[in-house]
């Protein structure tokens, strides 16, 4: 069954410290997995894909098929990062997002 | 600008009643989608289009029913409202690259 667990629904940290929130998925194939983000009283937004390969406010993210994992990582969390963070996939040929639980991320000053 | 308006915002009302949700899109997009977020849970995409006259229904089944007669309309409509209905409904279109844009959600609660 086509899955993505994320088994944090709180992190918190302090300002400066590593973020690191966690997904793993259960796809059988090839699929896309992306990153949305949604800071408080906005939208859901895109943060990044994995096919760009980009650093999007300082994040990253690498596809681990081996682990089935595409965890976020960010090596010093700021104040504004938080917000509620949500993993997702797509399959191969399918633009049909099926979405993480979601992990709340507080940075304390 | 370019830009997903969902309406309304919030919405109260009782058990039994006909309601829709509308969501309107100026991004020029064909793509359109609807979710449905219970609180702190994940989204669930119950209907989605890929233009004018289609319709296709999402993973989650739902007992609400869309309609896509102008590219930028993508009402969603439930004829008789639950308690089990209260939850978010999440309007999102996508365009070339296939990302998704997110409309601002409509919070209903059926009493």
């Amino acid at each position: 069954a086509q899955r993505v667990t994320q088994p944090e629904k709180l992190l918190s940290v302090f300002k400066g410290a590593p973020v690191e929130l966690k997904c793993n998925y259960s796809y059988s194939g090839s699929p896309e997995l992306f990153w949305y983000v949604q800071y408080s009283r906005q939208r859901l937004q895109l943060l990044l894909r994995h096919i760009s390969r980009e650093s999007i406010k300082g994040f990253t993210a690498d596809l681990n098929k081996g682990e089935t994992s595409f965890h976020l990582k960010k090596p010093f969390a700021q104040e504004e990062d938080s917000a509620m963070y949500y993993c997702a996939l797509s399959g191969y040929n399918t633009d049909k997002l099926i979405f993480g639980t979601g992990t709340r991320l507080q940075v304390f000053p | 600008e370019a830009d997903i308006y969902q309406t309304p915002r919030y919405l109260v009302i009782g058990t039994g009643k006909k309601i829709t949700l509308e969501c309107s899109q100026t991004m020029g997009h064909d793509k359109m989608y609807w979710y449905q977020q219970d609180p702190g849970m994940e989204l669930h995409l119950i209907h989605y289009s890929y233009g004018v006259n289609s319709t296709e229904k999402g993973d989650l089944s739902s007992e609400s029913t869309v309609s896509r007669i102008r590219t930028e309309h993508f009402p969603l409509t439930l004829e008789s409202a639950r308690p089990s209905h209260t939850s978010q409904y999440l309007c999102a279109t996508a365009g070339t690259p296939p990302e998704q844009y997110f409309g601002p959600g409509t919070r209903l609660t059926v009493t």
